[in-house]
């Protein structure tokens, strides 16, 4: 049964445009959040993370919102950019710290076209 | 080196061989992980190792022997595996339990290949 959920495998966006990723998650002990990205061939690379006592936080064209009464986040790039085309995972923690592993979704790769 | 390095980056065995993947960090960290990512599933935690103490472990198969020797350094020994262990392998590491952020950092992986 997986916690983690990208619901979308696959995300077309115009180069300039919005990018908007979405995550759902089922477990109510997932108190931060992250998003990872990933080119073929390296590991995922950390972009962004949200604790659960905020519902925004920001970092250049990278922006987190968590809705947490519906247990859904979601990563909004802006403007996108050829070099944003990678595979973004969603992942989550439970209180405990980072020693205790990330629970990951599938990943969804993303597009930018020109 | 900065970051976490892995080697070998591909690795082909046969279901007899004896093999070990190397992770190493240079980031001063206190917990490194093992990860599996097969293909069209999400990545799965497999050890977890803080001040060199196991803390996790996910019910793995026995064939895979995780060994830390030091905060720095981890190791995955394969023995016995079989074609449905192929996938990539990931090392990471993060600062410790207690630390606020909870950001771990990758290694590039080591694409496994069982023949």
């Amino acid at each position: 049964d997986q916690q983690v959920k990208q619901n979308s495998p696959s995300l077309s966006v115009q180069e300039g445009r919005i990018s908007i990723l979405n995550c759902d998650y089922t477990n109510s002990m997932f108190d931060y959040f992250l998003w990872y990205k990933k080119y073929p061939a390296e590991g995922p690379t950390f972009l962004i993370s949200i604790s659960s006592i905020k519902d925004k936080n920001e970092d250049g064209r990278f922006t987190v919102f968590l809705n947490k009464s519906a247990k859904h986040l979601s990563l909004h790039i802006v403007p996108s950019q050829p070099g944003d085309s990678a595979v973004y995972f969603c992942a989550a923690s439970a209180p405990g710290g980072g020693a205790d592993g990330l629970t990951f979704g599938k990943g969804t790769h993303l597009i930018i076209q020109p | 080196e900065t970051g976490v390095t892995q080697t070998p980056r591909h690795l082909v065995m046969g279901m007899t061989n004896k093999k070990s993947l190397k992770c190493e960090q240079h980031l001063g960290h206190n917990a490194m992980y093992w990860y599996k990512q097969s293909a069209k599933k999400p990545l799965e935690l497999m050890f977890v190792y803080s001040l060199e103490e196991r803390v996790e472990n996910n019910s793995v198969p026995s064939r895979f022997s995780p060994e830390c020797p030091n905060s720095s350094h981890l190791f995955l020994h394969l023995h016995t595996l079989q074609p449905e262990d192929s996938a990539l392998y990931l090392c990471a590491s993060s600062q410790d339990r207690e630390a606020g952020d909870r950001e771990q950092y990758f290694g590039p992986g080591t694409r496994l290949t069982v023949t």
